[in-house]
């Protein structure tokens, strides 16, 4: 079965500074996507990034990135110069090439400091 | 209206009571979920429905039905619920046979008394 396991129950960052979040996934499938969704409080969540398996080159959104590292099973999330709009939970999620199944990990919960 | 839309934001009801949850996709998408948000727990996903699937969560209890009557509604009936069924319940749809990223409504923060 496939599980998305985020490490991190609560991060902080300065606001400007840099930071990574951390996501391991497990699954025997080769072909599949990954996801980070933001939710900030009492607000939608909304995708921040995605990454095809099947692409080597690491996405980016602004500033947002990803390092993805396939043989490790590896998806974590860099923000880089945090805005206080930042400040949210942060999700990452699976789902295979077929079927329209997502997991999604327990989440990040980041908080920006002024 | 835009995106993903839910209604009631928020619900109170009794553990006696019915009431239904609605959603509604405005992007053209052709599949529809609902998921259960608690606490420190990952997104349950309760239930799917697209062009090629209708997937339920077997782990879902019956006092939860849903209904797809076309490809932009969806909705959620509740019957006699119990108290630990309060949660965030959010609505998502998506494009199949793409990316497949979900967009997500706002969700009903449900509490059961």
């Amino acid at each position: 079965a496939q599980t998305v396991t985020q490490s991190q129950p609560e991060m902080s960052v300065q606001e400007a500074e840099t930071v990574t979040l951390s996501c391991t996934y497990d699954t025997s499938e080769s072909d599949y996507y990954l996801f980070w969704y933001k939710q900030p409080p009492s607000r939608q969540m909304i995708l921040v990034i995605r990454q095809e398996a099947y692409k080597q080159q690491n996405a980016t959104e602004n500033r947002f990135s990803v390092n993805f590292q396939k043989a490790a099973k590896s998806f974590s999330l860099k923000i880089s110069d945090s805005q206080l709009g930042d400040a949210a939970m942060y999700f990452c999620a699976y789902r295979k090439n077929t079927g329209n199944q997502f997991y999604f990990g327990t989440g990040t919960s980041l908080t920006v400091i002024p | 209206e835009t995106g993903v839309t839910q209604t009631p934001r928020h619900l109170v009801m009794g553990m006696t009571n019915k009431k239904s949850l609605k959603c509604e996709q405005h992007l053209g998408h052709n599949a529809m979920y609902w998921y259960k948000q608690s606490a420190k727990k990952p997104l349950e996903l309760m239930f799917v429905y697209s062009l090629e699937e209708r997937v339920e969560n077997n782990s879902v209890p019956s006092r939860f039905s849903p209904e797809c009557p076309n490809s932009s509604h969806l909705f959620l009936h509740l019957h006699t619920l119990q108290p630990e069924d309060s949660a965030l319940y959010l609505c998502a749809s998506s494009q199949v046979r793409t990316t497949g990223e979900q967009y997500f409504g706002p969700g009903t923060r449900l509490t059961v008394t």
